[in-house]
């Protein structure tokens, strides 16, 4: 099974700073990406989707290169609320009729501080 | 039920004995996926279902491990003579044939 790699972290920042999470992935064939959420002892929540035209919700915009196989996310104007594990989320290609799995980033922590 | 939920939310068991984790997807949802979460770790892929069937079931970590799913609903994780390295907390998830996955709240097991 192919790897997604994250940069652990913690990034500890003050409120209102510029946050930027980075994600690779191995398996040039997969479809589709995503950006999840995972708060201390709670499951994963999907935060957004990233497209190869980049998408942009509120503070939040994600980025796709899928030359460099390369994913990001950027917060901008970090607030308290925002801390919690940031999970990069690749779709394995669809293979037998299957819709295809996700495959999980071990996660990126992100502590914001006042 | 408005989400995905599981049962029990927490389970501690002796070294030896199986367990049973249950998973109620999201109403309508046809596929249906088990994950697994060490401490400090990522979501390692277990088993995934489509209907009643698991055309993928290459992530199950032994022989000890084995899911069900019936009527295209509830979904049972059965780890048999469980070890300590079972020790984790085992996350079921839902999805409506597009690709966003809805999480349940997960059940903690401690394999004593």
């Amino acid at each position: 099974r192919k790897e997604v790699e994250q940069d652990p972290g913690p990034f500890n920042v003050p409120e209102g700073a510029t946050v930027a999470f980075n994600c690779t992935y191995s398996n040039s064939a997969s479809q589709s990406f995503f950006w999840y959420r995972q708060d201390c002892r709670k499951e994963p929540k999907l935060l957004m989707s990233v497209y190869s035209s980049g998408n942009e919700d509120g503070r939040f915009t994600a980025q796709l290169n899928r030359a460099s196989q390369y994913i990001s996310l950027l917060i901008r104007d970090s607030k308290l609320s925002d801390s919690a594990t940031y999970l990069c989320v690749v779709t394995e290609p669809n293979y037998g009729g299957s819709q295809g799995n996700l495959i999980f980033g071990k996660g990126t922590k992100l502590s914001v501080k006042p | 039920g408005a989400g995905v939920s599981q049962s029990p939310s927490n389970k501690v068991t002796e070294k030896g004995k199986d367990v049973e984790l249950r998973c109620d997807p999201i109403s309508g949802h046809t596929a249906l996926y088990w994950y697994r979460q060490s401490l400090g770790q990522g979501l390692e892929f277990l088993i995934y279902f489509q209907g009643n069937s698991a055309p993928d079931k290459s992530g199950l970590p032994s022989d000890r491990f084995s899911a069900e799913r019936t009527g295209g609903s509830v979904s049972t994780l059965t780890i048999q003579r469980t070890q300590q390295e079972d020790s984790a907390v085992y996350l079921c998830a839902s999805s409506s044939g597009v690709e966003t996955q809805y999480f349940g709240p997960g059940t903690r097991l401690l394999v004593l």
